[in-house]
């Protein structure tokens, strides 16, 4: 079975600050993970996934994300922020080789402050 | 970019009507999902498809829920007699064939109100 843990439903950064996103998971196999994003009144877009290989994994707007297996996470960074990132951040995980479903995190609301 | 795309956006029904939620997937996408996600709560996975039958669903997805590929294109949710809990957005996603870290893409949600 798999779950993701996103502690916390706010987070507020000013612009150009470092945005952190902290999601950990659990996973009975090896597991595929990815961030979304979903704007007001809008889909879930992917930002960036992690399958094998590489553990820092780069996205599209500037954000990227460390796959650390000892700790179980997938946090999500961006250096500078932007106001254009401010939106709702879903971390989800699929367990590996397999069509499988997303397990979706309740999400993270972040603001940019101008 | 290839999109994922959903009729209605918002769809308002009394309880007990039946409502059917529609999507196109992207067109050589194989694999097929529906999710909800019910006013701040999390996105909940309810049922994948695959050559034509379920591959996976979830508790959520009960008898009163059904799924069809009626042709080519379309992908449908049905609900046959709606409750007020049902009130949710529904999220259709397909993915391609290939390889298995292929990602969902998701379309834009219906937007389900039960009164």
């Amino acid at each position: 079975a798999q779950s993701v843990t996103q502690l916390g439903s706010h987070v507020s950064v000013s612009e150009g600050a470092l945005v952190l996103l902290r999601c950990n998971y659990s996973s009975s196999v090896p597991p595929y993970l990815f961030w979304y994003v979903q704007y007001p009144n809008q889909g879930l877009q992917l930002l960036l996934k992690y399958t094998t290989g590489a553990t820092l994994v780069k996205g599209i707007n500037g954000f990227e994300a460390e796959f650390k297996k000892s700790e179980t996470s997938f946090h999500l960074t961006k250096p500078s922020a932007h106001m254009s990132d401010a939106a709702e951040y879903f971390c989800a995980v699929a367990p590996s080789g397999a069509n499988s479903k997303l397990t979706f995190g309740k999400g993270i609301t972040l603001s940019v402050r101008p | 970019e290839p999109e994922v795309t959903q009729t209605p956006s918002h769809q308002v029904t009394q309880m007990g009507q039946e409502v059917i939620l529609r999507c196109v997937p992207i067109s050589n996408h194989l694999y097929f999902y529906w999710y909800r996600q019910i006013l701040g709560q999390k996105v909940e996975f309810l049922v994948s498809f695959y050559n034509n039958e379920i591959s996976e669903k979830s508790e959520i997805f009960d008898d009163q829920f059904s799924v069809e590929r009626p042709d080519g294109s379309n992908f449908t949710l049905k609900i046959r007699s709606t409750k007020l809990e049902d009130s949710a957005m529904y999220f259709c996603a397909s993915r391609g064939r290939g390889l298995q870290n292929q990602p969902q893409h998701f379309g834009d949600g219906t937007r389900l109100s039960i009164l």
